[in-house]
């Protein structure tokens, strides 16, 4: 199994352009989700799914769109970038999608710089 | 809005020490808690998920215990190696309508001097 999946691995974008972000677990889990790395703040979360078709806010969604189309994949999209946007970001994958609390296997990140 | 501390912040060892360090999160409507281990330049890897008050998880020299009613868990590690060098992060579990949404906590920054 390659486990959770991401790319690009480092991006730098202009304000104002779009772009997206590629996640893929080939485990067959129900729950993905977002987070972004900063200084001092630990992971925030963006946005997270409980299946296909599903999706919902985290902490920090402005700014941030997702889809999930199909259980293995979960990209997140940039509308339109800000250089508050630049940080690290991490896809996470987990069996749980509700009553089960299961660990979260973390993908390798993305180091996005605005500028 | 919900908080999820740990401390210290960071903290230095020397090699062979024992130490200790704490994870503070809301004690009521407790669900679970997750403890992560994150070397420099990789991705975070569970070490524990914790469930029920009273919990003690053990892996190898790393060991950590839960207590729900009054919102702390701890992470202790057993004769610092350097490999241990990493941030720890905690992780509180709010259940969520179908889902469960986890708050991180900044991480302690563990050093361990040779």
């Amino acid at each position: 199994n390659a486990g959770v999946t991401q790319t690009p691995k480092f991006q730098v974008l202009k304000t104002g352009q779009s772009m997206t972000l590629q996640c893929a677990q080939d485990m067959n889990h129900e729950y993905m989700s977002w987070y972004r790395q900063d200084p001092g703040m630990g992971l925030r979360l963006i946005h997270y799914s409980v299946g296909a078709g599903i999706t919902d806010q985290g902490e920090v969604p402005n700014g941030y769109n997702v889809s999930r189309s199909t259980t293995e994949d979960f990209p997140l999209r940039l509308l339109s970038a800000a250089p508050s946007q630049t940080s690290v970001y991490f896809c996470a994958s987990s069996e749980s999608s509700g009553h089960t609390s299961y660990e979260q296997y973390f993908g390798p990140g993305t180091r996005l710089t605005v500028t | 809005i919900l908080n999820v501390e740990q401390s210290p912040q960071s903290l230095h060892v020397q090699e062979g020490d024992s130490t200790n360090f704490t994870c503070s999160f809301p004690s009521s409507n407790f669900y679970a808690l997750h403890w992560y281990r994150w070397e420099t330049a990789k991705s975070p890897e569970a070490l524990f998920v914790m469930t029920l008050n009273g919990d003690e998880k053990k892996k190898g020299r790393i060991s950590a215990t839960l207590n729900t009613k009054e919102g702390y868990s701890y992470l202790y590690i057993k004769g610092s190696q350097p490999e241990d060098s990493a941030t720890y992060l905690c992780a509180f579990i709010i259940p969520y309508s179908s889902a469960s949404k986890i708050i991180f906590g900044s991480g302690t920054r563990l050093s361990i001097r040779p």
